[in-house]
């Protein structure tokens, strides 16, 4: 079963614009990844934030997480065509291995 | 360095044939992991493997499904009788030690049984 729900399910906009996505979970957790998959094959990890952290950047990326509201956002700054993919947002929780997934947000940038 | 790959890319079969499915983890990652993902859903967790043992199978969905590991390097995702509900894309992912590292993703072989 699927414990992160990202929302929305579907955004577009226009390139040079900020995209923002969402993800809530259910249960506690020992870290939130987000990833990128483009044309439903490999993941690429984008960051990794741990449940004693509030936010990390990386380039263009900037991830919160908020722990009371088990919930995290992915923000994109200066979005551009490349950046068109499905994003994912996965949680391991205590005393486990492995990542629990949920079903996704597909990005449009418009060029 | 070298990422996690996989091999077939793709794969076509009939209904009931055995299929193997194999993940080449990054070089020195200790945890390897099988997930298998259907179109329009995120991945889900199939088994985990710490060195040359499973330490969590609970995602495997029968028992028509088995992976081995033998040297804790190289990983074979084996299928039994498959099944047209078997069709997916299987990704392997590997972690330098455990479930809180990052995970690494191969580009996932899509199976489809006919």
């Amino acid at each position: 079963s699927q414990q992160g729900e990202e929302d929305p399910q579907a955004l577009s906009i226009q390139e040079g614009e900020n995209a923002t996505m969402n993800c809530s979970y259910k249960t506690s957790i020992n870290n939130l990844q987000w990833y990128r998959q483009n044309s439903g094959r490999g993941l690429v990890h984008l960051i990794l934030i741990r449940s004693n952290e509030r936010e990390k950047h990386s380039g263009r990326l900037r991830v919160t997480l908020d722990t009371s509201k088990k919930s995290s956002s992915l923000l994109i700054t200066a979005s551009r065509a490349a950046d068109t993919a499905s994003y994912f947002c996965a949680t391991v929780r205590g005393g486990s291995e492995k990542l629990v997934f949920g079903k996704g947000t597909k990005l449009t940038v418009n060029p | 360095g070298a990422g996690v790959s996989q091999t077939p890319s793709n794969k076509v079969t009939e209904k009931g044939k055995y299929v193997e499915l194999r993940c080449d983890p990054i070089s020195g990652h200790t945890a390897l992991y099988w997930y298998r993902q259907s179109l329009g859903q995120g991945p889900e967790f199939l088994i985990y493997f710490q060195g040359t043992g499973a330490a969590d199978d609970s995602g495997l969905p029968n028992d028509r499904f088995f992976a081995v590991r033998p040297e804790g390097s190289v990983s074979t995702l084996k299928i039994q009788r498959t099944e047209r509900g078997d069709s997916a894309v299987y990704l392997c992912a590997s972690s330098e030690n455990s479930g809180t590292d990052t995970q690494y993703f191969g580009p996932g072989t899509r199976l489809t049984v006919l």
